[in-house]
């Protein structure tokens, strides 16, 4: 399973674009990426899922450059609201393998006012 | 609405007690898991299953145990040989296979055991 890793913690002031960056060097042909957000005493929730280039939802970017060795998660003009933990995940489409899912310890964003 | 509900949002023990935490999902997902989150730390999983009347363990299964007897629950049970049970517990669910894309995990909102 590829490995991830992301900042433990970044701050950002509101109104400011906020960019995530989490490396994956192992990362197999077969994998995609998808980040998650966590509020506290919260479960996570999806929040965007890539494979290589760019994608784009209402919510973030996904930034993935042609080696796929990293992506950087692109939150627009965040809010108070943004405060929360990101995590970053590498895993394989159906039935290419494992369905073990396993969650790093993520990146705590604070938002200041 | 669909959902994945865990109950209860609190949960009290004593030492030495088993306790079972319960997971229901309403999406008709075929894979469900478990996780545990303790403070500033990320998720570890303990048990998935793919299937009814099949499960795996995790990275870190020891001192619990799961069934899977219908599609819609999977309950975790926290033995007296978990040596630190004291923690977040998270059940979430995916459907399994797809035309592409790797189907996000849905997850309950947990359930805070605190075993004393």
């Amino acid at each position: 399973l590829a490995k991830t890793t992301q900042p433990i913690s970044m701050d950002s002031y509101e109104g400011q674009e906020v960019n995530i960056t989490c490396s994956h060097n192992n990362i197999a042909t077969n994998d995609y990426i998808t980040w998650y957000q966590q509020f506290p005493s919260q479960g996570p929730r999806f929040i965007i899922q890539g494979y290589k280039t760019k994608v784009t939802n209402e919510v973030a970017s996904l930034f993935i450059p042609a080696d796929r060795k990293s992506s950087t998660l692109s939150l627009p003009r965040v809010s108070l609201s943004d405060t929360a933990v990101y995590y970053c995940l590498v895993d394989k489409i159906p039935g290419a393998g494992s369905y073990q899912l396993t969650f790093g310890k993520g990146t705590k964003l604070s938002v200041i006012p | 609405d669909g959902g994945i509900t865990q109950s209860p949002k609190y949960l009290f023990r004593k030492e030495g007690q088993n306790v079972t935490l319960s997971c229901e999902q309403n999406l008709n997902h075929d894979a469900m898991y478990w996780y545990r989150q303790d403070p500033g730390q990320g998720l570890r999983l303990i048990y998935y299953s793919q299937i009814v009347n099949d499960f795996q363990k995790g990275d870190i299964a020891e001192g619990y145990s799961v069934s899977r007897e219908k599609k819609e629950s999977f309950p975790l049970t926290v033995t007296s040989a978990q040596k630190n049970p004291t923690a977040f517990y998270l059940c979430a669910s995916t459907p399994l296979a797809g035309t592409g894309g790797r189907s996000p995990l849905h997850f309950g909102n947990g359930t805070r055991l605190t075993v004393t």
